[in-house]
C-alpha cells in the first residue's frame, strides 16, 4: 500500500509569490491534515479537510488556505509569500476524523522563500 | 486546551542503555497521546498511541509508553537503545473531535557508540 505522497519535495520561491502544494493520501483515506514545521515554532496544525469539507483550521493567516478533491487528494495554497513561511510543509491522512485516528505523515515539502 | 511538555530539548545515551524521553499532558478530559519519531530529511512515523484502552502501550521497535493520570504523564521508554535510534522524538495530544494534533517541541535522541 503506497503511503502518503508529497510534491514537489523542494521548492524556491521569491517573496510575494504564491505556491501550491500537493497531498496523495494513502488509498482509502478521506481525511488529511496540513503542519507547518519551522525551527522556531515547531509543528503547528494548519488545517484538515474531511470528504472535501474543511473541518478545522489552526491559526494561521488568511494567505494560507487549503482545498480536497473528490479522490481525497489535497492540496495547500501560501499567497504573498514571506521569508517566515520558509518552513517543511507535512501532510499526514487518516482513515477518518478524530482523535483516537492515527495520522500517517508524508515526507514533507520543504519551501525555502528568498 | 490541550498541551504537552517535553521536558528535554536533547537526551544523550550509550548503544545498549536505557531510553527514558519524558512528557507531561495538560488536558480538560481524557486525552488521546502518541508519540512519534521523525529521522533527519524524513516525515513523521508513529511509534505508539494511547486511546484509553491499556495504561502500558506497546509500540514498534521495542518502545513502549506509560500512561499516569495521576502524573499526567506519558513517559516514552525502551530497555536497550540502538544507533538507529538517534532521531526526534514528538509526543502529541488530541483530545477535539476533529483530527488535530498537539505537538510537543521534541526531544533529540543522541546514541553514542
Amino acid at each position: 500500500k503506497a503511503g502518503v505522497t508529497q510534491t514537489p519535495r523542494y521548492l524556491i520561491k521569491t517573496r510575494g509569490q504564491q505556491v501550491t502544494l500537493s497531498c496523495s493520501p494513502i488509498s482509502g483515506h478521506r481525511s488529511v491534515s496540513w503542519y507547518q514545521q519551522t525551527p522556531g515554532q515547531g509543528l503547528q496544525f494548519l488545517f484538515e479537510y474531511f470528504s472535501e469539507t474543511q473541518r478545522n483550521k489552526g491559526n494561521f493567516p488568511g494567505r494560507f488556505s487549503g482545498r480536497q478533491f473528490s479522490n481525497s487528494r489535497s492540496e495547500m495554497n501560501v499567497s504573498t509569500l514571506e521569508l517566515g513561511d520558509s518552513a517543511l510543509y507535512l501532510c499526514a491522512s487518516s482513515s477518518m476524523t478524530g482523535r483516537n485516528t492515527e495520522a500517517f505523515f508524508g515526507q514533507g515539502t520543504r519551501l525555502t522563500v528568498v | 486546551a490541550q498541551s504537552v511538555t517535553q521536558l528535554d530539548s536533547h537526551v544523550s545515551v550509550s548503544e545498549g542503555t536505557p531510553v527514558l524521553l519524558r512528557c507531561n499532558y495538560s488536558s480538560s478530559y481524557s486525552p488521546s497521546l502518541f508519540w512519534y519519531v521523525q529521522h533527519p530529511n524524513k516525515g513523521l512515523q508513529l511509534l505508539l498511541k494511547y486511546t484509553s484502552a491499556a495504561t502500558l502501550v506497546k509500540g514498534i521497535n521495542g518502545f513502549e509508553a506509560e500512561f499516569k493520570k495521576s502524573e499526567t504523564s506519558f513517559h516514552l521508554t525502551k530497555p536497550s537503545a540502538h544507533m538507529s535510534d538517534a532521531a526526534e522524538y514528538f509526543c502529541v495530544v488530541s483530545n477535539t473531535g476533529f483530527q488535530k494534533l498537539v505537538f510537543g517541541t521534541g526531544t533529540r535522541l543522541l546514541v553514542s557508540p
